[in-house]
C-alpha cells in the first residue's frame, strides 16, 4: 500500500514563527503536493512538485513557499505563519505515469491541522 | 477556470438506504476525469470511484456507482445499502487531460443513521 506520512498531525504556532510542514512518501512517486481544507471551500492547491527541485504554483501560493531535495520528501514552509493560515492542510502524492491514461492516482497522507495564534 | 460545485453541505440517510450525493462542474475541455474521494473522521483521505469522460458507461465499485450526465456537466455518487462505516465527507473533483492538478468542491458531509 502506498504510504503517505505527514510530521505533525496537530501543530500550534505564534504569528510570525517560521513553520515548517513535511511530507514523506515511500512509493517513489514523481508528483508530490500540497493543499489546505477549509469547511466550505474543500481543499485548495497550494503548491506542486512533478520532480525533485521542480515546483509550480498551485490556486493559492501567497504565503507559502515549499522544498523537494529529495524524491520522497516534500515541505511546506510559512516564512511568517499568519492567522488567516490557521487550517487543515493535505499532502498527496502521485505515481505520475498514469497521467495521459487517467490512471493516475492520488494518495493522501493523514492531514496537519495547523492553528496560528 | 474550471469550477466544481456541491451544493449539499450535509446529507443524512438510513443504514441499509440508497442517498445521492450531487455535483456539477464547469470546464470548456472535453477530454477529463471526475472522481470521487472519502474522508472519513480523523482518517485520511481515499478514492472511492473514478469516471473517464470520453466513456459513456457509469462507472460502479462494489456499492458505489455514478450518475455522469456530460451534456448537463453532472456527476453524482450513489451509494448503495449504506453503512455506518460510509459516514464521511466526500469530495467530489475534476482533472482535465494530461494535467496534474485537481479541481475539488466543496464536500458533503454524510451521516449515517442506525
Amino acid at each position: 500500500d502506498v504510504k503517505v506520512t505527514q510530521s505533525s498531525r496537530y501543530l500550534v504556532k505564534r504569528t510570525g514563527e517560521k513553520v515548517f510542514l513535511e511530507c514523506v512518501q515511500d512509493m517513489d512517486h514523481e508528483n508530490m503536493f500540497w493543499y489546505r481544507q477549509d469547511p466550505g471551500l474543500g481543499l485548495r492547491l497550494i503548491y506542486f512538485s512533478y520532480d525533485v527541485k521542480m515546483k509550480e504554483k498551485g490556486d493559492i501560493p501567497e504565503g507559502y513557499s515549499v522544498s523537494r531535495e529529495k524524491k520522497e520528501r516534500f515541505s511546506l514552509i510559512l516564512e511568517s505563519a499568519s492567522t488567516n493560515q490557521t487550517s487543515m492542510y493535505l499532502c498527496a502524492s502521485s505515481p505520475g505515469q498514469g497521467l495521459l491514461m487517467g490512471t493516475d492516482t492520488q494518495y493522501f497522507g493523514p492531514g496537519t491541522r495547523l492553528t496560528v495564534l | 477556470a474550471q469550477t466544481v460545485t456541491q451544493s449539499q453541505p450535509e446529507m443524512s440517510v438510513q443504514e441499509a438506504e440508497t442517498v445521492t450525493l450531487s455535483c456539477t462542474y464547469d470546464t470548456s475541455e472535453s477530454d477529463y476525469y471526475l472522481f470521487w474521494y472519502k474522508q472519513p473522521p480523523s482518517r485520511q483521505m481515499i478514492l472511492v470511484i473514478r469516471q473517464e469522460a470520453y466513456k459513456q458507461q457509469n462507472a460502479t465499485e462494489n456499492r458505489f456507482s455514478v450518475n455522469f450526465q456530460k451534456a448537463a456537466k453532472s456527476f453524482s455518487l450513489k451509494i448503495s445499502d449504506s453503512q455506518l462505516g460510509d459516514a464521511a465527507m466526500y469530495f467530489c473533483a475534476y482533472r482535465r487531460f494530461g494535467a496534474q492538478k485537481l479541481v475539488f468542491g466543496q464536500g458533503t458531509r454524510l451521516t449515517i443513521n442506525p
